[in-house]
């Protein structure tokens, strides 16, 4: 089953800060976070496997609740470059196999 | 570049053909992915593969198949198109298959059935 994300999409000015939110009815064994630029293809950015497991890339860092089966995405001081399509990814199931939401577009202005 | 390889890049067909997408993983990976991506599903999981066997599938339509060839590369073959098969194909590819296993996307195959 599709993981749902919120917001759909996301206008910021460069130096915002913003927090994309996944959400799974199932069991989440991990999370996978992947960032699409336009007109190329999803790039990897994070997984969390543990319950309250928070990483860092740069100035992008998640967080996963194993209880709510939530995780976020916090992406702090945005850049231009941080302009793109976030998807999150869940593992579950017994074959493991990676769902995808639907994704959020997040545009970053000068 | 990702390693991951996908051809043709475009193909441009028309309703009721028949259309074969190459991938080829990267070295080292084992397990093959599909995708389709259109505007409004996102990345909708269709099917992977691990060392030749069919691991996990998705909401892959009958009229689609794949396989996983014995040198790892995989096909997935679309027949009796419709417009509505007008997608990005994506194929990706991992190590193995555990949780934490990360995926490495090819560039992707723009279908577009007319």
């Amino acid at each position: 089953q599709q993981p749902v994300q919120s917001p759909q999409a996301v206008i910021l000015r460069e130096g915002e800060d913003a927090v994309i939110n996944c959400s799974s009815s199932k069991a989440l064994y991990s999370v996978h976070w992947y960032r699409q630029k336009h007109g190329e293809a999803p790039v990897f950015l994070m997984i969390l496997l543990k319950g309250g497991e928070q990483k860092g890339h740069e100035k992008i860092s998640a967080s996963f609740n194993e209880k709510k089966q939530q995780s976020s995405l916090y992406l702090t001081a945005s850049q231009l470059s941080y302009s793109g399509t976030y998807f999150c990814g869940r593992r579950g199931g017994s074959n493991y196999k990676l769902t995808f939401g639907k994704g959020t577009l997040l545009t970053v202005n000068p | 570049d990702s390693g991951v390889t996908q051809t043709p890049k475009h193909l441009i067909t028309a309703t009721g053909q028949r259309v074969t997408l190459r991938c080829s993983p990267r070295s080292g990976d084992l397990s093959v992915y599909w995708y389709q991506q259109s505007l409004d599903q996102g990345l909708q999981f269709l099917i992977q593969y691990y060392n030749g066997e069919e691991r996990a599938k998705g909401n892959i339509l009958e009229r689609f198949s794949a396989q996983q060839f014995p040198d790892l590369h995989s096909e997935l073959n679309l027949s009796s198109l419709e417009l509505g098969d007008s997608a990005l194909y994506f194929c990706a590819s991992s190590v193995g298959v555990e949780a934490n296993e990360k995926l490495f996307f090819g560039s992707g195959t723009q279908l577009s059935v007319l």
